[in-house]
C-alpha cells in the first residue's frame, strides 16, 4: 500500500506562534484530506486539498501533488488548536492515514 | 442534523464473544467507511461501503464483518473477538470517494479481555 508520513511527530507550541505540519506519499494520491483529532476523541475534517492550497481562518494548506507532499500551516496558534492533525489519501482504492502529528500549545 | 452517530459508545467483551456496532448517518451519503485506531497510531480502513447492498474490504479486514442494508446504516460484526481486536472504531460517511470529505462519528471504545 502507500506510505503517508508525517512530520514533526510531536510539535510544543507557546500560544501566539506559528507551525507548518508535512505529509508525504508515496504513490499519486486522488484525494487528500487534512484531519483534527480534538483531545475528546473526535476527529474533524480540516481541508479537502488534492492540490493546490486553501485557507479557513487562521489555518491554511497546500498541497504540491506532483511532488507528492502536503502541508497544513497553523498560525498564531490557540490552546484549543491542540490534539493531533492527520492526513490521510486515497490513491484510487482506499483511504490510508498518516501517523500524525501531536501538537500541544501552552499558554 | 445528527451527523454520524455510533452504537454503544463503550463495550467490553470477552475473548471469543461476537457483537455488533451500529452506524448511523442522516446525510444521504453513497459511501460509508469503518476505521479502527490503535494507540499511537492513524486510523486504518477495515470495510468500506460504495452503496446500500454493497461493501468492500479495506486494508485490515480480517475478523469483521460488514452489512449495509439500508443507505443510512453500516454495522460492523465481530463474531469471535480476540484480545487484538482491542481498539477505539470509528466510523465515517461521504458523498463520494473523491471530491468530497469523509465525516466522522464519535467513536466506539472497545476492550476484548
Amino acid at each position: 500500500g502507500i506510505q503517508v508520513e508525517q512530520s514533526p511527530p510531536d510539535l510544543i507550541l507557546q500560544e501566539g506562534a506559528n507551525s507548518t505540519l508535512r505529509c508525504n506519499f508515496s504513490d499519486s494520491v486522488n484525494n487528500l484530506q487534512w484531519f483534527h483529532q480534538n483531545p475528546w476523541g473526535q476527529l474533524i475534517n480540516l481541508f479537502y486539498i488534492p492540490s493546490g492550497t486553501k485557507q479557513n481562518g487562521r489555518l491554511s494548506a497546500t498541497t504540491v501533488a506532483t511532488e507528492r507532499y502536503s502541508l497544513l500551516y497553523i498560525s498564531s496558534s490557540q490552546t484549543t488548536d491542540s490534539g493531533v492533525y492527520f492526513c490521510a489519501v486515497f490513491p484510487g482504492n482506499q483511504f490510508y492515514f498518516g501517523t500524525g502529528t501531536s501538537l500541544t500549545v501552552i499558554p | 442534523n445528527a451527523g454520524v452517530t455510533q452504537t454503544p459508545k463503550f463495550r467490553v467483551l470477552k475473548t471469543g464473544q461476537s457483537m455488533t456496532l451500529l452506524c448511523a448517518q442522516d446525510m444521504n451519503h453513497e459511501y460509508m467507511y469503518w476505521y479502527r485506531q490503535d494507540p499511537g497510531m492513524g486510523l486504518r480502513l477495515i470495510h468500506y461501503s460504495v452503496g446500500e447492498g454493497t461493501t468492500a474490504k479495506g486494508e485490515v479486514p480480517d475478523g469483521y464483518n460488514v452489512s449495509r442494508l439500508k443507505k443510512q446504516n453500516f454495522l460492523l460484526g465481530l463474531e469471535s473477538a480476540a484480545p487484538s481486536q482491542t481498539s477505539v472504531y470509528f466510523c465515517a460517511s461521504s458523498y463520494a470517494l473523491v471530491g468530497y470529505e469523509q465525516y466522522f462519528g464519535p467513536g466506539t471504545r472497545l476492550t476484548v479481555t
